[in-house]
């Protein structure tokens, strides 16, 4: 059985620091890797996807690493800002499906 | 484009009474999901379709039923309601496989109290 888990449950930085957020999974057989946003009483917000044949993923600010044979992936957020501060959800899809399971979240807080 | 929409946004039911829930997509994805997210247990899957007339059973199925009638919609519903079963539901959707990205989009969420 697939387990996600993200550590820190919680981070707090002072804007314009890098964000380094973690996420770890235990069964390497994964489809893609997908890290989302959700802000409080909000729904998900897909920020990266990392298909299982790549090695990283890029999109403005943000830059997602995954290696499969260490069961890791990595979201980096540079220089953030006051609007960065959110829950970052980190997911593993199953081949059949496409299924995911998500981490516990990190929750992040930028301070001005 | 609307994306992934779910109808309705809030409920309030007593124990034992029934309702459904709606996802609709217009991004012709094949797959859908349903999930619940409850503090300190993170998002779970429910139920998905991988298409037209499918379902299958995901990690707490107990308790749910659901239908795939037509592509762009699928509907979860709650036969007999339990307070167990407050929570935020959310529906997501994504291309099946053998399409490049497979990202699942998640619509607004449902949230349900169950008294």
């Amino acid at each position: 059985k697939q387990e996600v888990t993200q550590i820190p449950a919680a981070l707090s930085v002072p804007e314009g620091e890098n964000l380094v957020l973690n996420c770890s999974f235990t069964d390497s057989a994964i489809y893609n890797l997908q890290w989302f946003r959700q802000d409080p009483g909000k729904g998900l917000t897909s920020l990266l996807l990392i298909q299982s044949s790549q090695r990283e993923q890029t999109s403005g600010r943000l830059n997602a690493s995954l290696d499969k044979s260490s069961g890791r992936s990595t979201l980096y957020i540079a220089a953030s800002q006051p609007g960065d501060s959110a829950t970052y959800l980190c997911a593993a899809a199953r081949p059949a499906g496409n299924k995911l399971t998500f981490g516990g979240g990190t929750r992040v807080l930028v301070k001005p | 484009n609307a994306g992934v929409t779910q109808t309705p946004k809030f409920r309030v039911l007593k124990t034992g009474q029934s309702m459904t829930l709606l996802c609709a997509q217009d991004m012709n994805h094949e797959y859908m999901y349903w999930y619940r997210q409850d503090p300190g247990m993170g998002l779970r899957l429910i139920h998905y379709s991988v298409g037209e007339g499918t379902t299958a059973k995901g990690e707490v199925p107990d308790g749910y039923n659901v239908s795939r009638l037509k592509k762009q919609n699928f509907l979860l519903g709650l036969e007999s309601a339990a307070p167990s079963q407050t929570s935020v539901y959310f529906c997501a959707s994504s291309y099946g496989r053998g399409r490049t990205g497979n990202e699942q989009f998640f619509g607004p969420g449902t949230r349900l109290t169950v008294l």
